[in-house]
């Protein structure tokens, strides 16, 4: 069964720091995996989403996210923190049916 | 841009009374979606739609929940007799396509259900 793990629930980051969001994923067959953000009272908007093209893929905003197949994992990144990048990050996983499976999300503080 | 909206944003009912979250998919898409985020969990996954059947549905998808696409733009999820653990937000999307690996979800803003 295909499922993600997030670690850490919540994530602090000072501004103008690198933000790293941790992804792990389990899937028996190659993935489709996402990243979503969800800002204050709005809904789930794509940030990037890796579909076995290249493996570093760019999203919006300034993320960016590497698909590890050796480590089964999916990070997001972004080099430099503002404070609208606060919100809450989820990772998410497809297989070539179309339902999509979530974790738990991340809510990232920017710090002043 | 295109997007999904829904509404109510917000519905308060009382446990037991049946309750219809509408949805407004984008206006070329095929494929809709309904998810349910409890507080503090995870979105989960509920029940997809295409060609005016059920393609997909989850085990929290039982006989209280249905979904209908009564005319050619709404998309609705009923709940029948609401409980307490029915509280959640719930997310509707869409897709132009489903299972390709260019077809994107796009969510709508919820609409948060609060059971009393």
């Amino acid at each position: 069964a295909q499922s993600v793990t997030q670690l850490g629930s919540h994530v602090s980051v000072s501004e103008g720091a690198l933000v790293l969001l941790r992804c792990n994923y389990s899937s028996s067959v190659p993935p489709y995996l996402f990243w979503y953000v969800q800002y204050p009272n709005q809904g789930l908007q794509l940030l990037l989403k890796y579909t076995s093209a290249a493996t570093l893929v760019k999203g919006i905003n300034g993320f960016e996210a590497e698909f590890k197949k050796s480590e089964t994992s999916f990070h997001l990144t972004k080099p430099s923190a503002h404070m609208s990048d606060a919100a809450e990050y989820f990772c998410a996983v497809r297989n070539r049916d179309d339902k999509i499976i979530f974790g738990k999300g991340t809510r990232l503080h920017i710090l002043p | 841009e295109p997007e999904v909206t829904q509404t109510p944003s917000h519905q308060v009912t009382q446990m037991g009374q049946e309750v219809i979250l509408r949805c407004v998919p984008i206006s070329n898409h095929l494929y809709f979606y309904w998810y349910r985020q409890i507080l503090g969990q995870k979105v989960e996954f509920l029940v997809s739609f295409y060609n005016n059947e059920i393609s997909e549905k989850s085990e929290i998808f039982d006989d209280q929940f249905s979904v209908e696409r009564p005319d050619g733009s709404n998309f609705t999820l009923k709940i029948r007799s609401t409980k307490l653990e029915d509280s959640a937000m719930y997310f509707c999307a869409s897709s132009e396509g489903g299972g390709r690996a260019t077809d994107t979800q796009y969510f709508g803003p919820g609409t948060r259900l609060t059971v009393l």
